[in-house]
């Protein structure tokens, strides 16, 4: 049973648009919610995050926005750039549960300049 | 140095072998994760340290074995693995063991590409 759900496998857009990222998760313990990045031949790194008290959280062009009720979150990357061009993954957690985070399978953005 | 290294980036090993994979952080943190990511599927998580101490083994096989010497270097020992065993294994850490997710991001390493034949 898989909890946090990436339908999108791939998205292209051009330089200059917004990117919007989706992501859906069916367990309503989940409380707090993590965007990653991931180029080739290098590690997630963190980009964004949210918690459930709030439905938005921007930070310069990333923002995140949370739809508890849908059990939905988006990434949305306004203005995009090449260098956005990555695999993002979406990833959630109860925030007191300490370590375990549960990810989704990730989308690969492609930015043309 | 980068704040979380994994050695070696690719590994190649038949069914016999044993190998270990090798992550060290660089950032003061007391806890470190095992992480596989399978082709086309999420990051799963493998084993939990905090302050050296394993703390979740989320059902791996006995064919892996973690080991945690102190709180900046983890090791993941490899033997008669599977061909289905070939993924992409992932090294993190955080801060904190526990507590709050908002001050307890994890860093992540490059990764050691495993295959397995």
């Amino acid at each position: 049973d898989q909890q946090v759900k990436q339908n999108s496998p791939s998205l292209s857009v051009q330089e200059g648009r917004i990117s919007i990222l989706n992501c859906d998760y069916t367990n309503s313990m989940f409380d707090y919610f993590l965007w990653y990045k991931k180029y080739p031949a290098e590690g997630p790194t963190f980009l964004i995050s949210i918690s459930s008290i709030k439905d938005k959280n921007e930070d310069g062009r990333f923002t995140v926005f949370l739809n508890k009720s849908a059990k939905h979150l988006s990434l949305h990357i306004v203005p995009s750039q090449p260098g956005d061009s990555a695999v993002y993954f979406c990833a959630a957690t109860v925030e007191t549960s300490g370590s375990r985070l549960t990810f989704g399978e990730g989308t690969q953005l492609t930015v043309n300049p | 140095e980068t704040g979380v290294t994994q050695t070696p980036r690719h590994l190649v090993m038949g069914m016999t072998n044993k190998k270990s994979l090798k992550c060290e952080q660089h950032l003061g943190h007391n806890a470190m994760y095992w992480y596989k990511q399978s082709a086309k599927k999420p990051l799963e998580l493998m084993f939990v340290y905090n302050f050296k101490e394993q703390t979740e083994n989320n059902s791996v096989p006995s064919r892996f074995s973690p080991e945690c010497p102190n709180s900046s270097h983890l090791f993941l020992h490899l033997h008669t693995l599977q061909p289905e065993d070939s993924a992409l294994y992932l090294c993190a850490s955080s801060q904190e063991p526990s507590g709050r997710w908002s001050k307890n991001i994890q860093y992540f390493g490059a990764g050691t590409r495993l295959s397995v034949l």
